[in-house]
């Protein structure tokens, strides 16, 4: 079945510096790969998506490339705020099969930025 | 704002009891989406309804049922609720397609005493 393992957190970084977390995956077919961040006390919001190979995807300054060959889609920001502290959620969904599109989740990893 | 509405915010119930969870999926959205996340379970996928029509199951306890209405809200409905079922509940709504973007509303928290 299908699977998502990302970095074990929780991740502390300083204002400013550069940031990684890692994500690969495990399933069948070709899955749409999608970051999420949860805030403190709030529900999932998207924050960016890829749905083919090399496909990047952007948005507030994080990005992610859709990797097949090393199934992975790591998520980099080159300068972090305050406001990125949150939890972020790496997750595919498969549209086709038996799946109908239901989201796999990571772990989650807690980031921390400290000013 | 997601457009998606979970109603209520918290629900502080008794072991044994019966409780409902209701979504009002954004507008236009056809698909509900249901899930759980625990400390120790992390976001787990219960179950997903298609315009009324129950589409996929995850790991869904046979206490637990859900149904989707006609005007596309849904509900879902624990029973003999025990300890270990306290959680955050989310409900996800998406209109389809190859990207199936699903859109999360902020959650019930249920605390089972």
């Amino acid at each position: 079945g299908n699977s998502v393992t990302q970095m074990e957190g929780p991740v502390t970084l300083s204002e400013e510096a550069f940031l990684t977390i890692n994500c690969t995956y495990t399933a069948t077919g070709y899955p749409s790969l999608f970051w999420y961040v949860q805030y403190p006390g709030e529900g999932l919001q998207l924050l960016l998506k890829a749905t083919k190979a090399d496909d990047k995807g952007s948005n507030k300054g994080f990005e992610a490339t859709y990797r097949k060959e090393t199934t992975s889609f790591h998520l980099e920001k080159g300068s972090v705020q305050v406001s990125d502290s949150a939890v972020y959620f790496c997750a595919l969904s498969n549209a086709g099969g038996t799946s109908y599109g239901k989201l796999t989740f990571g772990q989650g990893t807690i980031l921390t930025v400290h000013p | 704002d997601s457009g998606v509405t979970q109603t209520p915010k918290h629900l502080i119930t008794a072991t044994g009891q019966r409780v409902t969870l209701r979504c009002s999926p954004r507008s236009g959205d056809l698909s509900v989406y249901w899930y759980q996340q625990s400390l120790d379970q992390g976001l787990q996928f219960l179950i997903q309804y298609y315009n009324g029509e129950e589409r996929a199951k995850g790991n869904i306890l046979e206490r637990f049922s859900a149904q989707q209405f006609p005007d596309l809200h849904s509900e879902l409905n624990l029973s003999s609720l025990e300890l270990g079922d306290s959680a955050l509940y989310f409900c996800a709504s998406s209109s389809g397609g190859v990207s199936n973007i699903q859109y999360f509303g902020a959650g019930t928290r249920l605390s089972v005493l």
